[in-house]
């Protein structure tokens, strides 16, 4: 299994400039999310999907919109990027949470986006 | 300057001490708790999890304690060697949700 793969690892926009980050997973995970990282800041989650055709916001979704066709694919978009986006953003995939199990999320190795 | 606010905790140590990071939780209701390791460039890689029911779990050369009265989680690392240096993240999730809350990441520095 690759596990969750991104691409691209690298990417440098203009102000206003739109683009899609790939993401996919071969584990048949139901559950995906997307965070953002930021000095100082932890992981924030900006978007996640509970299943193929069922998205929801996280924290910080502004500026994001997801999709979800399929289980292997979950692409975030960035709409008009602004440079508040500059940061790093990981995808992560985990099964869904049942009693006994762990809902551990596997992730990404991540996109490094600035936008000038 | 720089901002206060963008320094992550950093904990530094020597090669063969044991290290303890600490992580705070806010959410009552959270009832599983996960460590993860983050190393320069990478993303978070899965370290040990700990269920509410429990105070301790152990893993190899790790351990985490969980204290719901405080609301207060540790990562004991045993031994610590040059190749433990990340950061580490805990993070924190409630039954019936699909997410995880993340806390802000504390720098293990480990100097040979």
């Amino acid at each position: 299994n690759a596990g969750v793969t991104q691409t691209p690892k690298f990417q440098v926009l203009k102000t206003g400039q739109s683009m899609t980050l790939q993401c996919a997973q071969d584990m048949n995970h139901e559950y995906m999310s997307w965070y953002r990282q930021d000095p100082g800041m932890g992981l924030r989650l900006i978007h996640y999907s509970v299943g193929a055709g069922i998205t929801d916001q996280g924290e910080v979704p502004n500026g994001y919109n997801v999709s979800r066709s399929t289980t292997e694919d979950f692409p975030l978009r960035l709409l008009s990027a602004a440079p508040s986006q500059t940061s790093v953003y990981f995808c992560a995939s985990s099964p869904p949470r049942t009693s006994g199990d762990t809902n551990e999320q596997f992730f990404g190795p991540g996109t490094r986006l600035t936008v000038l | 300057g720089e901002s206060v606010g963008l320094h992550l905790p950093t904990l530094s140590v020597q090669e063969g001490d044991n290290s303890i990071i600490n992580c705070a939780y806010s959410n009552s209701a959270s009832d599983y708790f996960i460590w993860y390791k983050q190393e320069s460039g990478k993303g978070p890689q899965f370290i040990i999890d700990i269920r509410s029911n429990m105070d301790k779990r152990q893993g190899q050369r790790v351990t985490v304690l969980l204290n719901k009265t405080v609301k207060h989680l540790s990562l004991q690392i045993a031994a610590t060697q040059p190749g433990d240096s990340a950061v580490y993240f805990c993070a924190e999730n409630s039954s019936g949700y699909s997410t995880l809350t993340f806390g802000k990441g504390t720098m293990l520095l480990v100097s040979p």
